[in-house]
């Protein structure tokens, strides 16, 4: 059975940075991206980023280029989404997603989400 | 970035009744890259469409997607009640990935 068990929920402040965690198994870890995508409450999903466990390589939704560093470690099947300088709007429930056996940016495995509250 | 426009809002129907959901893409969707997933309250989105019209192994038969460019339809031939939820579109033809709102298929 496939799955992706995502780090439990956080509580920031403003300004501060998080770093959450998607273990993947029952598939071989680097055969198929990763993705992030989040959805704040009320609001849609929003693709944040994806990383290529097997190359390591990443590429960033533009509003999160600055922010955002995602990273894996295959030894462990896991990935990981570092959000820097946050702030209350980045409230949000953060999924992990699988992508596409061929690469194409859909998913076909989510994690349940990490629900992330930033606030004073 | 391409913007998907779902309608309508929300459905009500009846189980039995088919379900018929709009996806309308701001710009054309590259190779019809659109999937459609379907979210529950609590639980993450459940692909349901690929490709405009491809359907993952295990989804039942009565999903069907179709469309091309900027329009693509989701269709639920008979509704069972495990089959009220929220359907979200998505297109993946060009970067970022993007998302419409949704669609609410309600219990009338």
């Amino acid at each position: 059975q496939v799955l992706l068990v995502q780090s439990g929920a956080e509580v920031k402040m403003p300004g501060a940075s998080v770093k959450l965690s998607c273990r993947a198994s029952g598939y071989t870890f680097t055969s198929n991206y990763l993705h992030w995508v989040r959805q704040a409450s009320g609001q849609g999903l929003e693709w944040m980023g994806t990383i290529n466990p097997s190359a390591g390589t990443t590429r960033y939704a533009q509003k999160f280029q600055d922010r955002v560093t995602m990273t894996r470690d295959t030894s462990a099947s896991a990935a990981y989404m570092e959000m820097s300088s946050l702030r209350p709007e980045d409230t949000a429930l953060y999924y992990c997603a699988r992508g596409s056996k061929w690469g194409y940016y859909y998913f076909d495995v989510w994690g349940k989400g990490t629900t992330v509250i930033v606030s004073s | 970035e391409i913007v998907l426009t779902q309608s309508p809002g929300t459905l009500s129907l009846s189980p039995g009744e088919r379900a018929t959901l709009s996806c309308r893409a701001s710009q054309s969707v590259s190779s019809n890259y659109l999937a459609w997933y379907q979210q529950k309250p609590g639980q993450a989105p459940r692909l349901l469409i690929y490709g405009a019209s491809s359907r993952p192994t295990g989804i039942p038969d009565r999903f069907s997607g179709s469309g091309s460019g900027t329009d693509f339809t989701l269709s639920i031939s008979r509704l069972e009640p495990e089959d009220f939820a929220v359907y979200l579109c998505q297109q993946y033809g060009s970067s970022p990935p993007t998302f419409g709102q949704g669609t609410e298929v309600e219990v009338k």
